[in-house]
């Protein structure tokens, strides 16, 4: 069965310490990985796309790194405002447009 | 651009009573979709329409009716309200059914 699970489930970092969130994927023919920041009260706003093993993408203090079965949202220097909850989602080719998300690290920055 | 629209914010219904979610994009999306989000639970599929004329069952239908409009609107029916389906509801747009979904603001419903 297609599993996605998302470690820890919280976490609470001091503004500038680095770390990453992890999510563990079983899914055959995976499709894409995709990573989505979510402020309270609001959609998920898109953050990444990864495609195969090796992957990585960058985009200000956050940079997503993909393998076979697991994928790590690494958080650089992190500011309060990156205060969020982070969700992972999976695709498989065969899937019918379901995408499996993880239910996500809520990520606490102290100034 | 304003991405995608959802309305209403907030919806108090009584059980039985009926009601329906908008939902509009403005990406020339082929793609949209609806979920509902729980605590606990994560974002699960309700239904989906992968072009526009065409719409299909996701993980949790029961008790939900959809209609794609057009290509920019895709509506969520609910016939006879249940508190289980207290929930947030997020529509979705995709350029394709394989690419990355952008998310509306979301509903608040609470059944009482």
């Amino acid at each position: 069965e297609d599993q996605v699970t998302q470690s820890p489930e919280a976490l609470r970092l001091q503004e500038g310490e680095s770390s990453s969130l992890n999510c563990s994927y079983t899914v055959s023919g995976l499709r894409g990985l995709f990573w989505y920041r979510q402020d309270p009260g609001k959609g998920p706003e898109f953050l990444f796309t990864l495609y195969s093993a090796g992957e990585e993408k960058e985009k200000e203090r956050l940079k997503a790194t993909l393998t076979k079965k697991e994928s790590f949202l690494h958080i650089t220097a992190p500011k309060p405002e990156d205060s969020a909850t982070y969700l992972c989602a999976v695709k498989r080719y065969s899937s019918a447009s379901k995408i499996i998300f993880g239910s996500g690290t809520r990520l606490s920055i102290r100034p | 651009n304003a991405g995608v629209t959802q309305t209403p914010k907030f919806q108090v219904l009584k059980t039985g009573q009926s009601m329906t979610l908008q939902c509009a994009q403005d990406m020339n999306h082929n793609s949209m979709y609806w979920y509902r989000q729980d605590p606990g639970m994560g974002l699960r599929l309700i239904y989906y329409s992968a072009s526009e004329g065409t719409t299909d069952k996701g993980e949790v239908p029961n008790g939900y009716n959809v209609s794609r409009l057009n290509k920019r609107e895709f509506s969520l029916r609910l016939e006879s309200a249940a508190p289980s389906q207290t929930s947030v509801y997020f529509c979705a747009s995709s350029s394709s059914d394989y690419n990355e979904q952008f998310f509306g603001p979301g509903t608040r419903l609470t059944v009482l």
